[in-house]
């Protein structure tokens, strides 16, 4: 079944540290690979997308993302995490396997300790 | 350039009453997608259009049904509201061909059934 796994419901990370956010998907070719931010009560903001090429993508707001085909991965980090990260982040995934449709994870919640 | 706008923000509506969302697509996008995100939950496709037809559809009911005009601009209507019906209801725009994966969400429009 075409599934996206985000291992993790929340995670607590202290403000400068790093974090690192994990995602696995099912996809029998390359899949295109996108990673949203969501406030509480709002909409879902594009962070990064990979469609093909570098398997390192850099997005908005500090953040990067690594493909790795080997793990059907696509976990996302950032070096040095500010306050305001503090949001659920939701892998997805897309392709031609899956239809017109993005498939999304479960949701990690990003809780900032200062 | 103008985001993804949706309307109205809030509703609420009683069991078997029908409901119509609104959302207007970003500049330059032909295609639209509508999401239903429970709470606690990462968004579920229920249907795309494009070029005014439907596109895809996710595992909603008939009840679930919508339109794309013109300018591209979409609606989303529900029939027969049941309780389970309460959610974030959620627009994304995208352009043409692998860009429709790329998809560009609105704030949402919260949906309560009583």
């Amino acid at each position: 079944a075409q599934s996206v796994t985000q291992p993790d419901i929340h995670i607590t990370v202290s403000e400068g540290a790093s974090l690192e956010l994990r995602c696995n998907y099912s996809y029998g070719a390359t899949p295109y690979l996108f990673w949203y931010v969501q406030s509480p009560g709002q909409g879902l903001q594009l962070l990064l997308k990979y469609f093909s090429g570098d398997t390192l993508v850099q997005g908005i707001k500090g953040f990067e993302a690594e493909f790795k085909r080997s793990q059907s991965s696509f976990n996302l980090r950032k070096p040095s995490v500010h306050w305001s990260d503090a949001a659920e982040y939701f892998c997805a995934v897309g392709g031609a396997e899956y239809g017109n449709k993005l498939v999304f994870g479960a949701g990690t919640i990003l809780r900032v300790k200062s | 350039e103008t985001g993804v706008t949706q309307s109205p923000t809030h509703l609420i509506k009683t069991r078997g009453q029908q409901v119509t969302l609104r959302c207007s697509s970003q500049s330059g996008h032909n295609t639209v997608s509508w999401y239903q995100q429970a709470l606690g939950q990462g968004p579920q496709f229920i249907f795309q259009y494009y070029r005014e037809e439907e596109n895809g559809r996710g595992n909603f009911p008939p009840r679930f049904s919508g339109l794309q005009f013109p300018n591209y601009s979409s609606e989303l209507n529900v029939n027969a509201l049941e309780l389970d019906d309460s959610a974030l209801y959620l627009c994304a725009s995208s352009g043409p061909g692998h860009k429709s994966y790329e998809q560009y969400f609105g704030p949402g429009t919260r949906l309560t059934v009583t």
